[in-house]
């Protein structure tokens, strides 16, 4: 256990519905990361927060994506209108700053049907 | 944009044995890391190497880095089952201190 939480770890759902996924990083970590990964792939990086404010996202996050950090604290990852290409795992991991340690959660394995 | 790659995508070697895998990368990174990953699970840190340096462990671990060759290795020593893996490394971009990069990953599996 790293001490980052996901959560739900499992979510299976309709083509076209919405999605909700929130991460609980290490308490004193002010960077929170969300990363994709699909079978037999590395993980790819979505985008990061340095504590509330979202700093970076990848051309993979399309409009259908979005992501907050509203306290900097929890983060939460909603995908709107959901296709079977999003099925993946969503990985979350958080570090104290740049250039440091990624501490990574269990992750949520998406199924779209 | 740049990318750890890991060489060989898969490894099978007998228990005991010692198991050797390579990362290469394109750009000036700040450090490198490396992750394992047991199937369907999250990533586990396992070493983060900073540029200056050229070689750490950790227990059975060793790892090395070349920055003048843009690459690293990871050397698990006297293998178990448990270290039947995906051992991914990861790595930055020297100018910036944002997100990491990471390769395919290895594939080990530690025969009984």
């Amino acid at each position: 256990d790293t001490g980052v939480s996901q959560d739900p770890r499992h979510k299976i759902t309709k083509r076209g519905q919405n999605v909700t996924f929130r991460c609980d990083p290490i308490s004193e970590h002010n960077r929170l990361y969300w990363y994709r990964q699909t079978l037999g792939q590395g993980p790819e990086f979505l985008t990061y927060f340095q504590n509330e404010a979202q700093l970076e996202k990848s051309r993979l996050l399309s409009d259908r994506f979005s992501a907050e950090r509203p306290k900097g604290s929890f983060s939460t990852l909603e995908i709107q209108r959901t296709e079977q290409g999003d099925s993946a795992m969503y990985l979350c991991a958080s570090s104290l700053g740049g250039q440091e340690t990624q501490y990574f959660g269990p992750g949520t394995r998406l199924l779209v049907l | 944009s740049q990318q750890g790659e890991e060489d060989p995508q898969a490894l099978s070697i007998q228990e005991g044995e010692n198991a050797t895998m390579n990362c290469s990368y394109k750009t000036s990174i700040n450090n490198l890391q490396w992750y394992r990953q047991n199937s369907g699970r999250g990533l586990v840190h396992l070493i983060l190497i900073r540029s200056n340096e050229r070689e750490k462990h950790s227990g059975r671990l060793r790892v090395t880095l070349d920055t003048s060759k843009k690459s690293s290795s990871l050397l698990i020593t006297a293998s178990r089952a448990a270290d039947t893996a995906s051992y991914f490394c990861a790595t930055d971009d020297l100018n910036r201190d944002d997100k990491i990069i990471f390769g395919k990953g290895t594939r080990l599996h530690i025969l009984p």
